[in-house]
């Protein structure tokens, strides 16, 4: 049991370049998150997803897609990196229900662009 | 908005208790209250949640008075491996209001040998 996993691990982007980060979770979970950390700041959700097919926008979306084709797996993508897009990224999971606030993190992917 | 209140920053020795308070006086009837933990270069680690009176599990207690209006995380007797970040969350954990799942900047807690 995995848990939660993103790759990679590291990228660096030249400006306008596109990429796609992937995190892939083994718990049957229905909801899943992406957020991003940037350095002495706490974790801002870009995008998120309450099921397989859905996604929905949170706090910071501009500039990035998501898509959640497989239960299992949220994709994140840059169409077109910014400097201002260098941050850590980290993505969640968690079980669907109401009183549930247990999200399991995935190790992050530290992305800087140039 | 259940937006959260905690202290920037608070320092500790080793074999002390601490005790990190949040606010939260806009707390809604459903909402739970959770805490996590993050140390460097890590994702956040679940903690503890609860919804009134007293938690407590192998790693810590938490503390919510009758208005329900701040909550306190209490660290037994810490060790130089509490040195992290620690953030208050308020929310029904439904995920369909995502202005509740703000993270904030915690309180980034310093334990001294």
């Amino acid at each position: 049991n995995a848990g939660v996993t993103q790759t990679p691990k590291f990228r660096v982007l030249k400006t306008g370049q596109s990429m796609t980060l992937l995190c892939a979770q083994d718990m049957n979970h229905e909801y899943m998150y992406w957020y991003r950390q940037d350095p002495g700041m706490g974790l801002r959700l870009i995008h998120y997803s309450v099921g397989e097919g859905t996604t929905a926008k949170g706090e910071v979306p501009d500039g990035y897609n998501v898509s959640r084709l497989k239960k299992q797996n949220f994709l994140l993508g840059l169409e077109s990196a910014a400097p201002s897009q260098t941050s850590v990224y980290f993505c969640a999971s968690s079980l669907w229900g109401l009183n549930s606030y247990e999200q399991y993190f995935g190790p992050g992917t530290r992305l800087t662009v140039t | 908005l259940a937006k959260t209140t905690q202290p920037i920053s608070m320092d500790s020795y080793e074999g002390q208790e601490v005790n990190i308070t949040c606010s939260h006086n806009n707390i809604a009837t459903n909402d739970y209250i959770t805490w996590y933990q993050q140390f460097p270069s890590q994702g956040p680690r679940f903690i503890i949640q609860g919804y009134k009176t007293k938690v407590t599990n192998e790693v810590a207690s938490l503390f919510i008075p009758a208005d329900r209006k701040s909550s306190t995380l209490s660290l037994p007797r810490v060790s130089l491996s509490d040195t992290a970040v620690y953030y208050c969350l308020v929310g029904d954990g439904l995920g369909y209001n995502t202005d509740k799942l703000i993270f904030g900047t915690g309180t980034r807690l310093q334990v001294f040998p």
